[in-house]
């Protein structure tokens, strides 16, 4: 079946603008999970949903980084006022969710690799 | 310092050799851990998945977990040229966590 689709995949932003990034997660995912990973660097932690809920917010840099996801299902990371830092690939992950103590795989999406100049 | 801890790359063997990958961390609630790959312009996806310490054998690939010394590992075996990309060590606290990773490392495997 399909995977996590991203889009866009690419973006350039000047500074100072807003960007928005979607991800559709696998169909019937309840778990959602944004990753910031630097050049170099290994995916870090932004925020978590399970379904429309996000319970999990402590990653986001700043009060520049917004993310929703409504309906439960498809999601976007908002940023406001971009900056150079910014500039990053931002993945989403989604998994099932079992209450049971078992393999909850996350399943990664392609990245959208955002550039600010 | 970071929670992880990935030892630096990176890593160019010949065909055929065995790899040791290596990791450690430090917070000693993570119970999940996780070996990932990713290519070049891809997301990551899952290798390998242990709970708690012990080793896991999927073909040839073992990753290994010692909770005392909080070290995890991933060896390839008999190491192919399609191999090559970059592996992510991750923990977790929860079966449906976030995941923290180390740095990566960049294998490159020489036909």
């Amino acid at each position: 079946g399909a995977g996590v689709s991203q889009s866009p995949r690419y973006k350039v932003a000047k500074r100072g603008q807003d960007v928005a990034l979607r991800c559709d997660p696998i169909s019937g995912h309840v778990s959602l999970f944004w990753y910031q990973q630097a050049l170099g660097q290994g995916p870090e932690f932004l925020t978590y949903f399970q379904n429309e809920a996000q319970l999990d917010k402590s990653g986001l840099p700043s009060d520049r980084f917004f993310a929703e996801r409504p309906e439960g299902s498809v999601s976007t990371l908002k940023i406001q006022r971009t900056q150079q830092e910014d500039s990053a690939v931002y993945l989403c992950a989604s998994s099932l969710w079992y209450l049971a103590e078992s393999t909850d795989t996350q399943y990664f999406g392609p990245g959208t690799r955002l550039t600010v100049l | 310092q970071k929670e992880v801890e990935q030892d630096p790359g990176p890593l160019s063997v010949p065909e055929g050799a065995i790899v040791s990958l290596n990791c450690t961390y430090s917070n000693s609630a993570f119970q999940y851990f996780m070996w990932y790959r990713q290519y070049s312009r891809k997301g990551p996806e899952l290798l390998m998945y242990t709970y708690s310490s012990g080793n896991k054998e999927d073909g040839r690939f073992t990753a290994q977990v010692d909770k005392s010394s909080k070290y995890i590992s991933l060896f390839i075996r008999d190491s192919q040229p399609s191999d090559s990309a970059t592996y992510l060590c991750a923990t977790s606290a929860g079966a449906n966590s976030k995941l923290t990773f180390g740095k990566g490392i960049t294998l490159s495997v020489r036909p």
